[in-house]
């Protein structure tokens, strides 16, 4: 299986942009690169998923390296409710959870 | 609505007891899941069901076993419950895509279920 490294924790200041990113050097050419995230409490959420192009959505962008070897999820303007664990996944099938980048946002 | 939905939502229980874990989707999805999330919060795949049948099947013990009695349930059954199965289950389905296969389509997750045996 092909492996992600994420930071174990970040922070931020709210209405400032965050730059989360994600390292999988051993991504093949079918996997995908998704991102989920978990609020306090709460079950996983989806964010947004790419597999060669940036792709941007309501909730963030997701920019990914020309090699695909590393991904980068931008929040544009991070809000208090943005504090969560941030995963991301290499999906070929069945998804398999990291330990995640611990999301601080501060006042 | 609820698209995902776990009853109950706290489960506290002697060791060795039976229980079981409900969970439904309103999203018309034809795969559902079960995760399980540790005390050090590692979230782990337990089942996956597409149509009813079990496609994949983790290292988990006999213990535990899925039921599909339709396309939106999978309840978990528990026998003889141990300290170590104290945690939270998340339930999750999806939109398997004859294209794309489950690479492409994002699951919604339940709320979780947190059980804890005694």
């Amino acid at each position: 299986d092909a492996k992600t490294t994420q930071p174990n924790s970040m922070e931020s200041n709210e209405e400032e942009p965050v730059h989360l990113p994600c390292n999988h050097s051993t991504i093949s050419g079918t996997d995908y690169i998704h991102w989920y995230r978990q609020l306090p409490s709460q079950g996983p959420e989806y964010v947004i998923h790419g597999l060669t192009s940036n792709v941007n959505n309501r909730m963030a962008s997701l920019a990914i390296a020309e090699d695909r070897k590393s991904s980068t999820l931008i929040l544009h303007r991070a809000t208090l409710r943005d504090a969560a664990v941030y995963y991301c996944i290499l999906r070929d099938s069945d998804m398999r959870f990291g330990a995640g980048t611990r999301l601080t946002v501060k006042p | 609505d609820t698209a995902v939905s776990q009853t109950p939502k706290y489960l506290v229980t002697q060791m060795g007891n039976d229980k079981s874990i409900k969970c439904e989707q309103n999203l018309g999805h034809d795969t559902m899941y079960w995760y399980k999330q540790d005390s050090k919060k590692f979230l782990k795949i337990m089942f996956s069901y597409n149509n009813k049948e079990l496609i994949i099947n983790e290292t988990v013990p006999n213990r535990f076993s899925p039921k599909s009695p339709d396309k939106a349930h999978l309840n978990l059954h528990i026998n003889s419950l141990e300290l170590g199965d104290s945690a939270v289950y998340f339930c999750a389905s999806s939109q398997f895509s004859p294209l794309a296969g489950s690479s492409y389509n994002e699951q919604f997750f339940g709320p979780g279920t947190r059980l804890t045996v005694l």
